[in-house]
């Protein structure tokens, strides 16, 4: 069961674009890379997902190097909206055993 | 895609009591997710509900403190027992549901019950 390790928390000023890592060295071979979304009194959401490389959605990019010990989650021109907190998860898919992290708490500064 | 409705999306209990959360998604899933999301920290899972069997615990989590039901594809309720100030949290019940071209599926987390124990 790989662990993530992540930024506690992260400021950014309006229109930045915003890189936030996560590390999980005990990756295994069939284990994708998931990150959420948690705003104030919601659920979390599904942002993206990636094995290996780059995967682009509207939303966001993320970035996986070649030994997947870790990922960055970029979010492109942030905005207020933005400000939320960001979980990076590790599984093979079966969501029984996937383990939520500290997450990233994202402010947005305007 | 899965749409949840929990209820009751918050509540007030005093301490000894028990509160049962109902959880109801709009589409039949094999598995439905309970966590627990205490204040300004992350998601823990509580147990695995499956329809038909007796739902899977985490370690830390009895099944005499947090019992679940799980009566159909569609609908699952847990009950938090013997309430003290401790199990002020909030509640979140979540599904899995496959996304279109993807090998893995994504997870759908209804808008979770805020419990205050006094």
């Amino acid at each position: 069961l790989a662990k993530t390790t992540q930024p506690i928390s992260m400021d950014s000023y309006e229109g930045q674009e915003v890189n936030i890592t996560c590390s999980h060295n005990n990756i295994a071979t069939n284990d994708y890379i998931t990150w959420y979304q948690q705003f104030p009194s919601q659920g979390p959401r599904f942002i993206i997902q990636g094995y290996k490389t780059k995967v682009t959605n509207e939303v966001a990019s993320l970035f996986i190097p070649a030994d997947r010990k870790s990922s960055t989650l970029s979010l492109p021109r942030v905005s207020l909206s933005d400000t939320a907190v960001y979980y990076c998860l590790v599984g093979s898919g079966g969501y029984q055993k996937v383990t939520f992290g500290t997450g990233t708490k994202l402010q947005v500064i305007p | 895609s899965a749409v949840i409705s929990q209820k009751p999306s918050r509540d007030i209990c005093q301490r000894g009591t028990s509160l049962t959360i109902q959880c109801q998604v709009d589409s039949q899933v094999t598995m439905m997710f309970w966590y627990r999301q205490q204040p300004g920290q992350s998601l823990t899972l509580i147990a695995t509900a499956n329809q038909g069997s007796e739902a899977t615990y985490e370690s830390g989590f009895v099944i005499d403190k947090f019992p679940i039901s799980r009566p159909n594809l569609t609908f699952s309720t847990l009950t938090v027992s013997n309430m003290s100030p401790e199990d002020s949290s909030i509640y979140l019940c979540s599904v899995e549901a496959p996304r279109e071209g993807a090998v893995t599926g994504e997870l759908f987390f209804g808008e979770g019950s805020r419990l205050t124990v006094l």
